[in-house]
């Protein structure tokens, strides 16, 4: 079955610490998996995609397909980092399961 | 940067009244549109994938005959909630594709009375 698991409902660090968001993916095939942001009062809006291995906002991410996992990381979160975020993957013919996110709380 | 639009942003309405949610790509051509269901505190579920001028594609236990979608052209989809219950009552989301990459709407907070 295809499904995106986030594991942590909410995540709370303190301001200058690591972040790490996990997510983690169950897909037969070779998967094309996303992070999506959601800022309070919002839409929802892309943040990384594994294909692109890009740094955006000091996020990155990365797929290690052995572990099934795409988690995304920062060495510093931000106060402006709070948000929901949502794992996802594009199952074929542009289908995209989202996770459950993951409210991060970034304190002062 | 691509921006999709949802009209109304929230709508209340009687039980038994159909409402209809339209979802506009203002600045590209959108050949597939997806419409989510957003519950309190959880995911966004997808509901159907509409491509223009074909029929939809339901998920698997959404009910076609009660979520009538269409997607008349490159820029317009419409979601229409018909007979509508207070379970119904949800946040529905819009998107569009633009290539691979998915542009959301704001969002539609549909409550039925």
């Amino acid at each position: 079955a295809q499904r995106v698991t986030q594991p942590e409902k909410l995540l709370s660090v303190f301001k200058g610490a690591p972040v790490e968001l996990k997510c983690n993916y169950s897909y037969s095939g070779s998967p094309e998996l996303f992070w999506y942001v959601q800022y309070s009062r919002q839409r929802l809006q892309l943040l990384l995609r594994h294909i692109s291995r890009e740094s955006i906002k000091g996020f990155t991410a990365d797929l290690n397909k052995g572990e099934t996992s795409f988690h995304l990381k920062k060495p510093f979160a931000q106060e402006e980092d709070s948000a929901m975020y949502y794992c996802a993957l594009l199952s074929g013919t542009y289908k995209y399961i989202f996770g459950t996110g993951t409210r991060l709380k970034v304190l002062a | 940067g691509a921006v999709v639009s949802q009209h109304p942003s929230w709508v209340i309405c009687k039980s038994g009244t159909s409402v209809k949610i339209e979802c506009r790509s203002l600045d590209f051509q959108a050949t597939t549109m997806f419409w989510y269901r957003q519950f309190p505190k959880q995911s966004l579920m997808l509901m159907a994938t509409s491509n223009e001028g074909s029929k939809a594609t339901y998920e698997q236990g959404v009910e076609k005959d009660k979520f009538l979608i269409n997607h008349a052209s490159l820029t317009l989809s419409t979601l229409t909630v018909t007979s509508a219950h207070p379970e119904d009552s949800s946040f529905y989301i819009c998107s569009a594709l633009d290539d691979w990459e998915q542009y959301f709407g704001p969002g539609t907070r549909l409550t039925v009375t």
